[in-house]
């Protein structure tokens, strides 16, 4: 089944420890962004990225770091996550940047 | 920047028609996404405009107007499963950027 998975799926942590939600699709995508949810403010990018090894920022990047190694995975890090990050987070694929994206279920991050 | 504004919600009756509206910044402009999302759920594809004009997919239609940075998703037949987020997202100048509206939240009542 074609998919873009997400994990973990909850992540409850305190504010400084490192952590980092894996994005996985199947889809042989090139393009894969990540985006952040939040009440009033809608869906906003963190971090987008064209290829392998091609990542660019978004409009909310600063906190995260991310990176594309291979063409499958495209993990989101939080070095040292600060309450301000608690949000639902979605990663997204699809085959070129100017086409229909293939969402991820979510991930709910609550930093205390 | 490039703000998306559209209504932050809506309220229609079951069988009825409701048009959504969106408005964008001209410049740079691709291309106009709409997405649907349930609460609890992810965004899920409805359409995607290029060229000015109307596209009809089954009980939906999405508008574009490139000169005049608009565009409209009109639901026919409306159904109680249609309450949901419609989301509104331009993509700006070939590079991967994609900005979102806040959504809108349409109610369908019986």
């Amino acid at each position: 089944e074609a998919q873009v998975t997400q994990n973990p799926r909850y992540l409850i942590t305190v504010t400084g420890k490192k952590l980092t939600v894996t994005c996985s699709q199947n889809m042989n995508h090139e393009y894969m962004s990540w985006y952040r949810q939040d009440p009033g403010l809608g869906l906003r990018q963190i971090y987008y990225s064209m290829n392998v090894e091609v990542t660019d920022k978004g409009d909310v990047p600063e906190g995260y770091k991310v990176s594309r190694k291979e063409k499958r995975n495209f993990p989101l890090i939080l070095e040292s996550p600060s309450p301000n990050q608690t949000s639902l987070y979605f990663c997204a694929s699809s085959t070129t940047d100017d086409n229909e994206q293939f969402f991820g279920p979510g991930t709910r991050l609550t930093v205390l | 920047g490039q703000n998306i504004d559209q209504p932050t919600e809506m309220t229609a009756t079951e069988g009825a028609i409701v048009q959504i509206n969106c408005t964008y910044q001209t410049s740079g402009f691709n291309g106009l996404f709409w997405y649907q999302q349930h609460a609890g759920e992810a965004p899920t594809f409805l359409s995607y405009n290029v060229l000015d004009g109307l596209e009809e997919k089954g009980r939906f239609s999405s508008f574009l107007s490139r000169s005049k940075g608009y565009s409209y998703l009109l639901l026919k037949e409306l159904q109680m499963k249609d309450s949901a987020s419609y989301l509104c997202a331009a993509f700006y100048n070939q590079g991967g950027k994609l900005i979102f509206g806040q959504g809108t939240e349409l109610s369908v009542k019986p």
